[in-house]
This record gives structure tokens, sequence and C-alpha cells, in this order.
């Protein structure tokens, strides 16, 4: 079973700044780890998926990388709207299996 | 537009039984399997299962907890509990599962229904 690890826990930024969040996985994921945001009070959006490739709308200051186990995501300038938490996911075709990470909470310094 | 529409919140007692749904729209029903999502108070997301008319995997977490199906006649899906627990107590989303990338990815979401278990 893999396990997706996700650091910081909480990452204190202000608006303007770069923010940088990790995910870790327990084994290679290849490149299927896709990244979520969810505002408070609202269901997640899919941020990027394929570790690097942004979804459909999602503005150009989101960017992923990484492969196999180590996976980044970076807001370049975070807006007001960024402030939520963070969720990495690993997702494999078959078996259907879907692991999501912790989270990370980014919050306004 | 890709619209999943959940049913909405529930309050109920330990014991009972609970049924939730999910309609979709704008999209094929048949070609996208459908997932959901616990999201307990406070806490992270947790798979459930997936399920397809006429097909379902379940998270190994899950399976015996909760039934999870499909009615392609109303592009609706259903999770349904039969003796629901204090500990169901949670917000629970639906989500699509799209394949154009080679492997099954969460792209929409719906709006969430939160169940309320308390005596």
């Amino acid at each position: 079973e893999i396990v997706l690890t996700q650091s910081p826990v909480t990452l204190s930024v202000s608006p303007g700044d770069r923010a940088t969040l990790s995910c870790r996985a327990s084994q290679s994921v290849g490149g299927n780890l896709a990244w979520y945001r969810q505002k408070p009070g609202q269901a997640p959006t899919l941020l990027i998926y394929g570790a690097s490739i942004r979804a459909t709308g999602i503005p150009a200051r989101f960017s992923g990388s990484g492969s196999g186990t180590e996976f980044t995501l970076t807001i370049s300038s975070l807006q007001s709207e960024d402030f939520a938490v963070y969720y990495c996911q690993y997702y494999n075709s078959w078996p259907l299996t879907f692991t999501f990470g912790p989270g990370t909470k980014v919050d306004n310094k | 537009e890709v619209q999943l529409v959940q049913s909405g919140a529930e309050v109920k007692k330990p014991g009972e039984s609970l049924n939730i749904s999910c309609k979709a729209s704008g999209f094929s029903f048949t070609s996208h399997w459908i997932a959901w999502v616990r999201q307990m108070p406070g806490k992270g997301l947790e798979w459930m299962g997936s399920t397809y008319p006429g097909d379902t995997i379940y998270s190994p977490s899950f399976q015996g907890q909760v039934t999870l199906s499909a009615d392609k006649s109303l592009s609706t899906t259903y999770l349904q509990w039969r003796s629901l627990k204090a500990s169901d107590t949670a917000m629970y989303y639906c989500a699509r599962l799209d394949k154009t990338t080679g492997n099954y990815l969460i792209d929409y979401w719906g709006q969430g229904c939160l169940v309320t278990v308390s005596s």
C-alpha cells in the first residue's frame, strides 16, 4: 500500500510570496500524482495531474514537478484565494486506487 | 458543463439507514466511473470506492461498511448505509473519474453532502 506524506503541515505565507509544498510517496508512483486545492467550505479542485500538467483553467502560477517518490507543488505568487488546504493524490489505473496525502494548510502570515 | 449535484444534508440517529445521491449531467454517464470520498470533520480526504453501472470497487477500509450503486437511467450514483454510526458523521463527496490521460483521474467534484449521525 502506498502512503503519501506532505510537508510542511502548515505553511504561513503572505500574499505575493512564493509557496513550495512537498509530497513524498512510500514507493514509486511514477508520474501518477495529482494536486488538489480545497478552499474553506468548498469541494476540492484539481490543479495538477501527471505530476506537472496543469488542469484546464488553472492559472500559470501553479506548477508541479517531480517523479517517482518526491513531488513539489509551487505557487509562484500567492493570491488571496490560494489560502487553502492542498492535497497530493496518487491515482492508479487498475486496480482502481486513490490515495490522498494528509494535506498542507497554506495560511496568511 | 460537467455537473455533479448531490442530495441535501442529512441528520440521522445511530442505527438508522441512509441513502444519499449524486446526479451527473454534462457528460456521458456510462463513460465514466464515479468515486465517493469521505472527509471527517477537520480531517483529510479518504477514497471510499468507485462505481459504474454494473460494477463497483471498494477501498478495503470501506468494504462491507457501505454500498455504492449506479442507475444509468437516472445518471445517478448512490451511497448507502444500512446502520449508521456516530463515526459516519462526515462530508461525503462524489467525483467523476476521467481516463483521457491514460489513468483514472478524479477531475470534477460534487458540492458535498454533510451527514450528521447523533442520538
